[in-house]
């Protein structure tokens, strides 16, 4: 059963803690993207790598740091630099050669 | 600053009407072309993809695309209230880089 995962679904967060998002992906893709959603938004790419061990900025850094260690996984960690965290974040794989982009569920970060 | 342009809505129509969703970009060299729908708190999900100027059909679904007018457009056919969701209109320019999302069209479709 193929497919993105992220974990977890829903996450709250104290202010000044730092939160790591879980995405993994058994389809053998090798670009992986994050994306943050916020109310009546687009979404706005925070990081995306294309291969082990590399990862690229997008439009949204600040505040928030990857990994590549594994094809697989991609883990977001959000850090307490972050002023706006509360958000819904996407998770996205595609293959090599192909250009459409699948999703995972999303988590659900909430900052009390 | 490359953009993607979507009228936010909320845009209604009638049970088994066509629902025209339009979409403009502004970096020339795009070269593929997305739509996906989102229900309410839940993830995009793939409809359609276009590369050539013309339309591109699938099912109740048809994409149509003029790049000398940077327009994309996604028209659904006999729509039917689960239609309803937002509808995310996404471009990239190069093979392999992340999208351009605009912030969607919200369709109603009442039955």
């Amino acid at each position: 059963d193929g497919g993105i995962t992220q974990s977890p679904k829903y996450l709250f967060r104290k202010e000044g803690q730092n939160v790591t998002l879980s995405c993994e992906q058994n389809l053998n893709h090798d670009a992986m993207y994050w994306y943050r959603q916020d109310p009546g938004q687009g979404l706005r790419l925070i990081y995306y790598s294309q291969i082990v061990n590399d990862f690229q900025k997008g439009d949204i850094a600040e505040g928030y740091s990857v990994s590549r260690e594994k094809k697989e996984s991609f883990p977001l960690t959000v850090t307490s630099a972050q002023k706006n965290p509360t958000a819904f974040y996407l998770c996205a794989s595609h293959k090599q050669g192909a250009d459409e982009q699948f999703f995972g569920p999303g988590t659900r970060l909430t900052v009390l | 600053q490359k953009e993607v342009e979507q009228n936010s809505g909320p845009l209604s129509v009638p049970e088994g009407a066509i629902a025209s969703l339009n979409c403009t970009y502004s970096d020339r060299g795009s070269q593929s072309f997305f739509w996906y729908r989102q229900y309410s708190g839940k993830s995009p999900e793939l409809i359609m993809f276009i590369y050539s100027n013309g339309d591109k059909e699938d099912g109740r679904f048809t994409a149509q695309l003029n790049k000398a007018s940077q327009y994309v457009s996604l028209l659904i056919r006999d729509s039917q209230p689960s239609d309803s969701a937002t509808y995310l209109c996404a471009v990239n320019a190069d093979s392999g880089t992340a999208l351009i999302f605009g912030k969607g069209t919200t369709l109603s479709v009442s039955s």
